[in-house]
């Protein structure tokens, strides 16, 4: 039983648009949020997180929006680069402990 | 800036064969993690540590042990190595903080023949 989803795999956008990532969990325990990128043949890097007690959290051109009684959460950047090219992760913790992984949706930035 | 850094990088066993995944931090971190990536799918916790000394099961725990005698390193071992083992594997470490951000190493990909 999968507590994090993604359910799309790959999104593919033209660079200055926004690019809008999705996530869905099932667990309401999970009181942190975090999306990390990954670039091929490297490890994932941390992105931007969110606390269940906040509904939004920006950071320049990523915002995450939460809306916890529809377990849902979401990345926007905007506008997008072709340098946002990558696999997003979403992530979820119970109080800041191991995370739970989503399976990644593959972002294409087109210039 | 090591950060957190994976030996090997590569490596091919044949089946039944043993190894051992290193993974050591510099950022003097209390909690470290190994996760396995496989394709189209994300991270899966295998073991993961909250300090030195300690060791915990994950989600995918067997197959697979590890040690945690030195604060800075965590080890991950396979005694008799699978083709299903075949994956990539992620080591990462956190002081959890605020967020319990995690810091990720590059990755090791392991093929099982």
């Amino acid at each position: 039983d999968q507590q994090v989803k993604q359910n799309s795999p790959s999104l593919s956008v033209q660079e200055g648009r926004i690019s809008i990532l999705n996530c869905d969990y099932t667990n309401s325990m999970f009181d942190y949020f975090l999306w990390y990128k990954k670039y091929p043949a490297e490890g994932p890097t941390f992105l931007i997180s969110i606390s269940s007690i906040k509904d939004k959290n920006e950071d320049g051109r990523f915002t995450v929006f939460l809306n916890k009684s529809a377990k849902h959460l979401s990345l926007h950047i905007v506008p997008s680069q072709p340098g946002d090219s990558a696999v997003y992760f979403c992530a979820a913790s119970v109080g800041a402990g191991k995370s739970t992984f989503g399976d990644g949706t593959t972002l294409t930035v087109k210039p | 800036n090591a950060g957190v850094t994976q030996t090997p990088k590569f490596r091919v066993l044949k089946t039944g064969q043993s190894m051992t995944l290193l993974c050591a931090q510099d950022m003097n971190h209390e909690y470290m993690y190994w996760y396995r990536q496989d394709p189209g799918m994300g991270l899966r916790l295998i073991h993961y540590s909250v300090g030195e000394g300690t060791t915990a099961k994950g989600e995918v725990p067997d197959g697979y042990n590890v040690s945690r005698l030195k604060k800075q390193n965590f080890l991950l071992g396979l005694e008799s190595a699978a083709p299903s083992q075949t994956s990539v594997y992620f080591c990462a470490s956190t002081n959890r903080g605020v967020t319990g951000e995690l810091f990720f190493g590059e990755g090791s990909r392991l093929t099982v023949l």
